[in-house]
């Protein structure tokens, strides 16, 4: 069964103080891996698409890396504007649609 | 270029009513899917349409549908609600619906009471 399970579900970081969220996957054939943020009462918000191991993809302080069986979500020198829930999702080759992780969710203090 | 709009935004139903939601796609996406949020279960897919037609569907009771127009604009429709249908109803839209991005409305808030 295609599966996705991110971690930590909470995380709290000090502004300035990098880490790395987790999202791993057991998926028939993976199509993409797909990274969203989320902030409170609004839709997901598309970040990055990850197709194949080693990739990696940059945007501002987020970095996203695939592996066959994993994805992490680094995030270098948080800011509080980076608070927010951050899903993974899975789209296998059978099928079009995502599954969806649980999320983390990221609380940057200043 | 305009996002992908859902309506209404808010919702509130008494139990065993039915609803109808509504949600605009990004212009020339032809892929809607339909996912339900709950705190609990987080995103749960419910379907996905793609030229009128559904393509594919999630593990929903048959009180869910859906329909997509040919305009790809699409609305989905839960009858005799019940108070578990109570949820962030999200719609996304997406070129086609595989290997490309999807993207989120704002989302219809449902509260069954």
């Amino acid at each position: 069964e295609d599966q996705v399970t991110q971690s930590p579900e909470a995380l709290r970081l000090q502004e300035g103080e990098s880490s790395s969220l987790n999202c791993s996957y057991t998926v028939s054939g993976l199509r993409g891996l797909f990274w969203y943020r989320q902030d409170p009462g609004k839709g997901p918000e598309f970040l990055f698409t990850l197709y194949s191991a080693g990739e990696e993809k940059e945007k501002e302080r987020l970095k996203a890396t695939l592996t066959k069986k994993e994805s992490f979500l680094h995030i270098t020198a948080p800011k509080p504007e980076d608070s927010a829930t951050y899903l993974c999702a899975v789209q296998a080759n059978t099928g079009n649609q995502f599954y969806f992780g649980t999320g983390t969710s990221l609380t940057v203090i200043p | 270029k305009a996002g992908v709009t859902q309506t209404p935004r808010y919702l509130i139903k008494t139990r065993g009513q039915q609803v109808t939601l509504s949600c605009s796609p990004i212009s020339g996406h032809r892929s809607v899917s339909w996912y339900q949020q709950t705190p609990g279960q987080g995103l749960q897919f419910l379907f996905e349409y793609f030229s009128e037609t559904q393509r594919n569907k999630g593990n929903f009771p048959g009180r869910f549908s859906g329909r997509q127009f040919s305009n790809s604009r699409s609305e989905m429709n839960v009858s005799t609600l019940e108070l578990g249908d109570s949820a962030l109803y999200l719609c996304a839209s997406s070129l086609t619906g595989g290997h490309t991005e999807a993207f989120f409305g704002q989302g219809t808030r449902l509260t069954v009471v």
